[in-house]
């Protein structure tokens, strides 16, 4: 399935350092996209990078995207309290719609 | 309007019976999609409307849930029998197009509990 898969399932660090989220899949992909969540509810729009794309940023976000080992990363830096969520990943291809990853659980601690 | 608008935001109901889910989409955007999340889970596609095209009802879980999208524009699931398996958070999201850079915009989602 273009299912993409996060890791960690869940990381906790304290406000001020950087968290690191992978996403890996396994089928070939136009454009991929993370996503926030707070409180099981709506999903924020964070960050979309296309396949010939290999970083970008977006203020204390910064994705890469390595196509020939089909996976990317997100990384906030400096942390803060209200960074904690759930993060996901979302690829779009083949496939109509986004496929969604089950997500990263983040808990920053002041 | 300015967002995706869902309602109700919560649903509690009996099982058995049928409920009804609502989606404004953002004004303009012709692509909308309905998702569905169980608690402590990842989204689940369900179904997909672009435009006058025929749905994408690949991930409607049964003949139980059905889903149409009048005029383009508001979207209604309907989930009939409704069983304690079908609780989870309904989330409808809107795009301008299926490729569009900007990625989806979401609603608040319903929670739907089925006791």
């Amino acid at each position: 399935s273009q299912q993409g898969e996060e890791d960690p399932q869940a990381l906790s660090i304290q406000e001020g350092e950087n968290a690191t989220m992978n996403c890996s899949y396994k089928t070939s992909i136009n454009n991929l996209q993370w996503y926030r969540q707070n409180s099981g509810r709506g999903l924020v729009h964070l960050i979309l990078i296309r396949s010939n794309e290999r970083e970008k940023h977006s203020g204390r976000l910064r994705v890469t995207l390595d196509t020939s080992k089909k996976s990317s990363s997100l990384l906030i830096t400096a942390s803060r309290a209200a960074d904690t969520a759930s993060y996901f990943c979302a690829l779009s291809g083949s496939a109509r719609q986004l496929t969604f990853g089950s997500g990263t659980q983040l808990t920053v601690l002041p | 309007g300015a967002g995706v608008s869902q309602s109700p935001s919560n649903k509690v109901t009996e099982k058995g019976k049928d409920v009804e889910l609502r989606c404004d989409p953002i004004s303009g955007h012709t692509a909308l999609y309905w998702y569905r999340q169980s608690l402590g889970q990842g989204l689940e596609f369900l179904i997909y409307f672009q435009g006058n095209s025929a749905p994408d009802k690949s991930g409607l879980p049964s003949d139980r849930f059905s889903a149409e999208r009048t005029g383009g524009s508001v979207s209604t699931l309907t989930i009939q029998r409704t069983q304690q398996e079908d609780s989870a958070v309904y989330l409808c999201a809107s795009s301008l197009s299926r490729d569009s850079w900007g990625g989806y915009t979401f609603g608040s989602g319903t929670r739907l509990t089925v006791v």
